[in-house]
């Protein structure tokens, strides 16, 4: 049984750079989450999709924020012209639609932007 | 809105007892307990979706105050594997969304 995996586990990026984030939920799972995360902090929602469709957006996510899940299966983060305040660790959650929708986190990458 | 949890902080003797307490200012449909350790994802403890409903999860239950708007999480008979930052997450009732919005956490440390 695997659970959510994401890749990489770290990334380091210059400012203005692009970066994108892989992640793999659980197999079975038809809804997939996107998080982000600072030191001392709740994880905070960014965008979530049900199959390939991207159902809601935070108001926070900027424009520079893009998500695809372009098959329902796995999904893709990408932040461009990164900035310093990007750094954080961004997590990928994974659910089913029916039930209860227990979400299931994978490792995160971490996120530093020079 | 955030909920608040409270305490932000708490210290443990092993086997002592812990109330961690999450509210809200927005209906809920449905209040999650996650565990996270440093440098690790957030562990999925329990769900609850029913006013008044109570879940047990070997020494660690968590009760629904829907009316209130408020959930807590108790351990009982703490371990030192208990340590960790405890987090709230809540689904509001008003949008539907599925999307949790968490509180700041809780940091449980348990010593011997």
């Amino acid at each position: 049984d695997t659970g959510v995996s994401q890749d990489p586990r770290h990334k380091i990026t210059k400012r203005g750079q692009n970066v994108t984030f892989r992640c793999d939920p659980i197999s079975e799972h038809n809804r997939l989450y996107w998080y982000r995360q600072t030191l001392g902090q709740g994880p905070e929602f960014l965008t979530y999709f049900q199959n390939e469709a991207q159902l809601e957006k935070s108001r926070l996510l900027s424009d520079r924020f893009s998500a695809e899940r372009p098959k329902g299966s796995f999904s893709t983060l990408e932040i461009q012209r990164t900035e310093q305040g990007d750094s954080a660790m961004y997590l990928c959650a994974s659910s089913l639609a029916e039930g209860g929708g227990e979400q299931f986190f994978g490792p995160g990458t971490r996120l530093t932007v020079l | 809105q955030q909920p608040v949890q409270s305490p932000q902080a708490v210290i443990l003797r092993e086997g002592e007892d812990a109330v961690i307490n999450c509210s809200s200012s927005k209906a809920l449909y449905s209040v999650h307990w996650y565990r996270q350790k440093h440098g690790e994802a957030p562990v999925f403890l329990m769900i609850l979706l029913k006013g008044g409903e109570q879940k047990g999860h070997e020494k660690i239950s968590a009760s629904f105050n829907e009316k209130k708007q408020q959930s807590s999480l108790y351990l009982t008979a703490s371990q030192l594997s208990y340590s960790g930052t405890y987090f709230c997450g809540t689904g509001a009732k008003d949008t539907g969304r599925r999307a949790l919005t968490f509180g700041s956490g809780t940091r449980l440390q348990v010593q011997p």
